[in-house]
């Protein structure tokens, strides 16, 4: 079946440092990939999404690239703040069925 | 205001008793679906509902159930049965259009405490 992987955390970054999470997902067909990310008590909130192969989501100075000849689509920032300290989860669904999520990826951005 | 609602933000359960978690969404979305989170830990599906008066089990339905009366609701009830229902369950819903590749989007989430 369809799958999601992504890189186990906790990822542990310096203010303004560069950030990546990578992520690469198996399925049949062609899927649409998100990334959602979740803060402490809350429920998960999209970042970006993707639908087709070479598309480049981003939002709030994150970006991904859908990647068809790597099956991956991997998250990153160039300057990371406190704020964005949070769990970061890749999906991907290929029809009517249910999403399927990475495990999730912590990120504690110091000052 | 568009979204998805669940109530309440915290419920506490006494042993041997059903409790029922409500997800209500105004976004006219067909598909619904509950995800339980266990601290620290990935999401994980616990039924779903693609349209009314339908619903699927996901991989971890033991001791829960749902219904699906009205395109708007889908409760959740965690029975007795349900040894372990401490975790953070998370109601979510998606418009199948388009193949299934629209967005899902998730209501804020209710925590479930055994006392």
């Amino acid at each position: 079946g369809d799958s999601v992987t992504q890189m186990e955390g906790p990822v542990t970054l310096s203010e303004e440092a560069f950030l990546t999470i990578n992520c690469t997902y198996t399925a049949t067909g062609y899927p649409s990939l998100f990334w959602y990310v979740q803060y402490p008590g809350e429920g998960l909130q999209l970042l970006l999404k993707a639908t087709k192969a070479d598309d480049k989501g981003s939002n709030k100075g994150f970006e991904a690239t859908y990647r068809k000849e790597t099956t991956s689509f991997h998250l990153e920032k160039g300057s990371v703040q406190v704020s964005d300290s949070a769990v970061y989860f890749c999906a991907s669904v290929g029809g009517n069925t249910p999403l399927v999520f990475g495990k999730g990826t912590r990120l504690s951005v110091i000052a | 205001d568009g979204g998805i609602t669940q109530s309440p933000k915290y419920l506490f359960r006494k042993e041997g008793q059903n409790v029922t978690l409500s997800c209500e969404q105004n976004l006219n979305h067909d598909a619904m679906y509950w995800y339980r989170q266990d601290p620290g830990q990935g999401l994980r599906l616990i039924y779903y509902s693609q349209i009314v008066n339908d619903f699927q089990k996901g991989d971890i339905a033991e001791g829960y159930s749902v219904s699906r009366e009205k395109k708007e609701s889908f409760p959740l009830t965690v029975t007795s049965a349900q040894k372990n229902p401490t975790a953070f369950y998370l109601c979510a819903s998606r418009s199948p259009s388009r193949g299934g590749r629209e967005t899902q989007y998730f209501g804020p989430g209710t925590r479930l405490l055994v006392l």
